[in-house]
């Protein structure tokens, strides 16, 4: 089961770019990555996922490196409604226990 | 956009008695996932269900435990005898379901349990 590690917490403005990065060095070849963003009393919302390289979606981008041992979460132009928890998830449906980590607070100041 | 949908939003029960937490899945998926979130803490996996049989489970599913797909759409969890420890956020999931392509897993808002 792959372990991932991610900030606990970041800052960030309304209007700005942020990156949040999770480490997954272990990540076995079928894993896929996948990010989820939560609200208080709110069930986990899926963002986006990958496998490898870059992938855009219309609410974030996905970096994956070739060696796959990590990723980040590119959420541009953020607005104070962004600010959560965000996880950073791998494995593969069906195959895997998805597990969460303690996520990454993101808090978007005006 | 289909929804994972959870009732009810709000249960208190009294410590010892049963409860039953019910979910309907997005009607085309066919992997069924119960969570729960203490306060304050992180999201814990309970269980995974497929082809009518539970498919994983954590340390914490444990006999008071259980799930039921009683019908075409409903997906239930169950605890016996609630403790205090079982006060928590309980989300439901699905996803369509495995291979070349990963699904990912959509969840409910979840029901919150008081257990007093």
């Amino acid at each position: 089961l792959a372990k991932t590690t991610q900030p606990i917490s970041m800052d960030s403005y309304e209007g700005q770019e942020v990156n949040i990065t999770c480490s997954h060095n272990n990540i076995a070849t079928n894993d896929y990555i996948t990010w989820y963003q939560q609200f208080p009393s709110q069930g986990p919302r899926f963002i986006i996922q990958g496998y490898k390289t870059k992938v855009t979606n219309e609410v974030a981008s996905l970096f994956i490196p070739a060696d796959r041992k990590s990723s980040t979460l590119s959420l541009p132009r953020v607005s104070l409604s962004d600010t959560a928890v965000y996880y950073c998830l791998v494995g593969l449906t069906g195959y895997s226990t998805l597990t969460f980590g303690k996520g990454t607070m993101l808090l978007v100041s005006p | 956009e289909p929804e994972v949908t959870q009732t009810p939003s709000h249960q208190v029960t009294q410590m010892g008695q049963e409860v039953i937490l019910r979910c309907v899945p997005i009607s085309n998926h066919l992997y069924f996932y119960w969570y729960r979130q203490i306060l304050g803490q992180k999201v814990e996996f309970l269980v995974s269900f497929y082809n009518n049989e539970i498919s994983e489970k954590s340390e914490i599913f444990d006999d008071q435990f259980s799930v039921e797909r009683p019908d075409g759409s409903n997906f239930t969890l169950k605890i016996r005898s609630t403790k205090l420890e079982d006060s928590a956020m309980y989300f439901c999931a699905s996803s369509e379901g495995q291979g070349a392509y990963n699904s990912p897993l959509h969840f409910g808002n979840g029901t919150r349990l008081t257990v007093t």
